[in-house]
């Protein structure tokens, strides 16, 4: 069957630099997306990796290992309006969007 | 503005009722979406429309049928509604279905069956 791990929850200062972790196993591989998802609003897009490496945009960036099935989302200068839940998707090969069930960050000051 | 837009925002109905959530993008895309998030906070698809294409999840049940009047309209219909039918619904919509299909979403229905 088709997978997407990440954690469930992790918590962080403001200020600092989190990092959070998504593997996937998937029928084939059309990319990766990372979504964001404040509590009761609508999933917002983030990123999108295709090719490994690191894609920066801003204080987020996402990478991608296809080899290992692995992707992280990289988040510096912790606001506390990054508290939020952070989707991890994979299209497969017949361009089929797979979810995680997303890890929910929470900032302290 | 430029969005989806879908209503209700929520929805209470009692079991055994038909409902319909309604859902437009203004976004000129061609493809669009209904995505239901439980209580675990998965998303799954339940239908994707596009260029007069329906493809269904074959999970979901008969008793939700998607409506599409024109491009940026997808209605979601749903009848007999069961407890479990509770969640909230998304509907999305996309440039095309492939690659960097980056999705806008609506705000979300959160229906909830007594």
């Amino acid at each position: 069957g088709q997978n997407i791990d990440q954690p469930t929850e992790m918590t962080a200062t403001e200020g600092a630099i989190v990092q959070i972790n998504c593997t996937y196993q998937t029928s084939g591989f059309n990319g990766l997306f990372w979504y964001q998802q404040h509590a009761g609003e609508a999933p917002t897009f983030l990123s999108y990796n295709v090719l490994d490496g690191l894609e920066e945009k801003g204080r987020f960036s996402s990478f991608l290992s296809r080899s290992k099935g692995y992707s992280y989302l990289l988040l510096k200068e912790l606001q506390m309006k990054d508290s939020a839940s952070y989707l991890c998707a994979v299209m497969d090969s017949n361009y089929q969007l797979i979810w995680g069930a997303g890890t929910k960050l929470i900032i302290k000051p | 503005d430029t969005a989806v837009s879908q209503t209700p925002k929520y929805l209470v109905t009692q079991m055994g009722n038909d409902k319909s959530i309604k859902c437009e993008q203004n976004l000129g895309h061609d493809t669009m979406y209904w995505y239901k998030q439980d209580s675990k906070k998965f998303l799954k698809i339940m239908f994707s429309y596009n260029n007069k294409e329906l493809i269904i999840n074959e999970t979901v049940p008969n008793r939700f049928s998607p409506k599409s009047p024109d491009k940026a309209h997808l209605n979601l219909h749903i009848n007999s509604l069961e407890l479990g039918d509770s969640a909230v619904y998304f509907c999305a919509s996309s440039h095309g279905l492939a690659g960097a299909n980056v999705l806008t979403f609506g705000a979300g229905s959160r229906l909830t069956v007594l």
